[in-house]
């Protein structure tokens, strides 16, 4: 099946480091990626959609200068928090589907744990 | 998207089948129904989806009402690694397939 790779999977850093979050799907091309941020005990929130060869859409209330989104090819999609801070801490995890197929589901990562200190 | 209710939270039987109830009442009629589970420290698994007709894999089975206004996910033998956090969520292509979870139903499958 279709599988979606996220990288690290874990991160713990200073105060202002930037931190980049590669998602690749493996097997299959993906115009769109979704990114998701979710905090302890709640459930997942979408960031924004990110679109191959454009400009990523953020959801409303979603900083676009603070989480940087780069999709570069079909299977590659990255996300940069910038400047994090403590509050930034959480999990994000990356979706992706198949778009060659309507209606086929997305596959997610398995997610990156960012720790701020 | 149109939203979905699921109860917080249910127990289930080791060996025993599962049924979570989902309602979409508001659902359009080319809207899909996805579940997705999760498990803790994970990121969201995908169980089955449909769209009108009853659909079954080697995970579950949906069944999904007439006038689609509600779902039911079996799973038809229940063990301990099924417990996890089990989304409903419809979506549709014109809105880019986004979905937006709710809070879920938390299954605690016991011995």
């Amino acid at each position: 099946g279709a599988v979606v790779s996220q990288h690290p999977s874990w991160v713990i850093c200073k105060s202002g480091t930037s931190v980049k979050i590669e998602c690749r799907s493996l097997d299959f091309q993906a115009t769109t990626m979704f990114w998701y941020r979710q905090f302890p005990k709640q459930s997942l929130m979408l960031m924004a959609t990110s679109n191959e060869g454009s400009k990523a859409t953020y959801e409303q209330g979603v900083e676009k200068d603070k989480f940087l989104i780069n999709h570069a090819s079909l299977t590659l999609s990255t996300l940069t928090v910038t400047s994090a801070h403590p509050e930034d801490s959480s999990f994000y995890i990356c979706s992706a589907r198949d778009w060659g197929q309507v209606g086929q589901p997305q596959h997610f990562g398995d997610g990156t744990r960012l720790s701020i200190l | 998207d149109a939203k979905t209710t699921q109860p917080t939270s249910m127990d289930c039987a080791e060996g025993r089948a599962a049924n979570l109830p989902c309602n979409h009442s508001t659902i359009s009629g080319n809207e899909y129904v996805y579940w997705y589970r999760q498990i803790h420290s994970q990121g969201p698994q995908y169980i089955i989806h449909g769209l009108k007709n009853n659909e079954t894999n080697e995970m579950a089975s949906l069944i999904i009402t007439e006038d689609r206004k509600s779902s039911t996910l079996i799973l038809p033998h229940a063990t301990l690694r099924d417990t996890a956090v089990y989304y409903c969520i419809v979506s549709h292509k014109a809105a880019g397939n986004k979905l937006t979870f709710g809070g879920g139903t938390r299954v605690l499958v016991k011995p």
